[in-house]
C-alpha cells in the first residue's frame, strides 16, 4: 500500500503557483519524500526528491514540514504543459526499492 | 536527468501471440530495472523487478511463466509477453535507478501500450 496521501484533484490558474500536498505521517527516517508526475500517456518523470531540507530545482521546489509528516510540491509559475498527475512517494534511495504508487493528485492548469 | 528508452512505442498484435518489449538504460548502467504495467485510469503496478545476471523477482500476482523478463546486460532488459490475450492490453512501463547527489533516483522510459486483438 502507498504511504502517502494526496488529494485526488486540483486546478491552478496558468501563471499562478501550485501547491500539491502530500500527508506521509508514517516516515520512517531513512526514507526520503519523492515527486514523479505523469502527463497522458507517458512514462513518468521524476520532478524532485529530499529528506528533511527544502529543496529547490529548476522543474519546481520542495517543502518538507519539520516533523515531516507531509510536504508540499510548489510549481512556481504553472503553464498548461504542467497538466499532469503527481505522485508523493516515500522510500529510500538505496536503488533497488520498488517504486510503489498511489493514486496522486490530477492537477489541472486553467488557461 | 538520466535517460531511459523502451522499443516499440507501441504494438498490436493478435491474440495468441508473443511481444518482446526492450527497456534500455541510455547514458548509466543498471543492475536492478522495474516492470509496471498501467491499465487506463489507474495507477502504475509493479510487475516485477529485473536483475541483472539472475532471475527476476515477480510479484503476486504476476505469472512469471507468462512474462518473462530478461536482464541480459547492464543497460538492457527485456519483457515478453507470452502468448498475449485481449486482457494484457495494457501500458508496459519500465524504470531504473541511477544514482544522483541525492542518492539513487529512479528513471523512467516512455512506455509500451499493448494492444492484443
Amino acid at each position: 500500500d502507498a504511504k502517502t496521501t494526496q488529494p485526488t484533484s486540483m486546478d491552478c490558474a496558468e501563471g499562478r503557483a501550485a501547491n500539491l500536498p502530500c500527508n506521509h505521517s508514517t516516515i520512517s527516517g531513512n526514507e526520503y519524500v519523492y515527486w514523479y508526475r505523469q502527463i497522458h500517456s507517458q512514462g513518468p518523470q521524476y520532478i524532485i526528491h529530499g529528506l528533511k531540507n527544502n529543496e529547490t530545482n529548476e522543474m519546481a521546489s520542495l517543502i518538507i514540514t519539520e516533523d515531516r509528516k507531509s510536504s508540499t510540491l510548489i510549481l512556481p509559475h504553472a503553464t498548461l504543459r504542467d497538466t499532469a498527475v503527481y505522485y508523493c512517494i516515500v522510500m529510500s534511495n538505496f536503488g533497488n526499492e520498488k517504486l510503489t504508487f498511489g493514486t496522486g493528485t490530477r492537477l489541472t492548469i486553467i488557461p | 536527468g538520466a535517460v531511459v528508452s523502451q522499443h516499440p512505442s507501441r504494438v498490436i498484435c493478435k491474440s495468441g501471440t508473443s511481444v518482446k518489449i526492450e527497456c534500455r538504460s541510455l547514458d548509466f548502467q543498471a543492475t536492478t530495472m522495474f516492470w509496471y504495467r498501467q491499465f487506463p485510469k489507474k495507477s502504475l503496478m509493479l510487475m516485477a523487478t529485473s536483475n541483472e545476471g539472475s532471475k527476476a523477482t515477480y510479484e503476486q500476482g504476476v505469472e512469471k511463466d507468462k512474462f518473462l523478463i530478461n536482464h541480459a546486460s547492464l543497460t538492457l532488459s527485456t519483457l515478453t509477453v507470452t502468448s498475449a490475450h485481449p486482457e494484457d492490453s495494457s501500458f508496459y512501463i519500465c524504470s531504473a535507478p541511477t544514482l544522483t547527489s541525492g542518492g539513487y533516483t529512479q528513471y523512467f522510459g516512455p512506455g509500451t501500450r499493448l494492444t492484443v486483438l
